[in-house]
């Protein structure tokens, strides 16, 4: 079954404690994003790749890194987390070009206390 | 100005009827458009693409207007399992796989 899967699903923690939530998918999709969903502001990009070795900033970096070693994997990095990183996060991935749909992860529910 | 914008709402409309939500976007170098459904605490889940000359599926049917800068997606005979949240995506060129995405418009169909 083709799938994008995160981990953890949910995860409570503490300011300035690293963390990573994975992200792999299945299908081998070039391009992988992350995304985060806060109430009245929608999903933004935080980062984005569009194959192996190759990322690229999206519209809210900060706080926030990623590797795309191996094409299936594109780990979400928070090197110390704050309470404003609080979010749902999405995984996505696709073939590059138009019109390839975008496949969404089922999200990571992120608490930072 | 955000660079896709919706009506939050939330819309609650009664099983059976016909519902409407806009959406506005700011680049006229958009390319691509899309509705997405996002049901309550999942992931998006594309919907249907968005085509200049209009374009239906079902009961759904998604209008884009180029020289307004909107895009439109009617919903007909609503059904319960129609409720969700309602995202309306822009894609900005044609090579690279950004999307922008509104922050989406809550639709509750009432029994």
């Amino acid at each position: 079954e083709a799938q994008v899967t995160q981990n953890p699903r949910y995860l409570i923690t503490v300011t300035g404690k690293k963390l990573t939530v994975t992200c792999s998918q299945n299908m081998n999709h070039e391009y992988m994003s992350w995304y985060r969903q806060d109430p009245g502001l929608g999903l933004r990009q935080i980062y984005y790749s569009m194959n192996v070795e190759v990322t690229d900033k999206g519209d809210v970096p900060e706080g926030y890194k990623v590797s795309r070693k191996e094409k299936r994997n594109f780990p979400l990095i928070l090197e110390s987390p704050s309470p404003n990183q609080t979010s749902l996060y999405f995984c996505a991935s696709s073939l590059v070009g138009s019109g390839n749909t975008i496949y969404f992860g089922e999200g990571s529910w992120l608490t930072v206390v | 100005r955000k660079e896709v914008e919706q009506d939050p709402g939330p819309f609650n409309v009664p099983e059976g009827a016909t519902v409407a939500f806009n959406c506005t976007y700011s680049n006229s170098a958009s390319q691509s458009f899309f509705w997405y459904r996002q049901d309550c605490r999942k992931e998006p889940k594309l919907l249907m693409s968005v085509y200049s000359s209009g374009n239906e599926d079902g009961r759904f049917t998604a209008q884009l207007n180029r020289a307004s800068q909107y895009i439109s997606l009617l919903i007909r005979d609503s059904k319960l399992s129609d409720s969700a949240t309602y995202l309306c995506v822009v894609k900005k060129d044609l090579g690279a796989q950004k999307l922008v995405f509104g922050q989406g418009t809550r639709l509750t169909i009432n029994p």
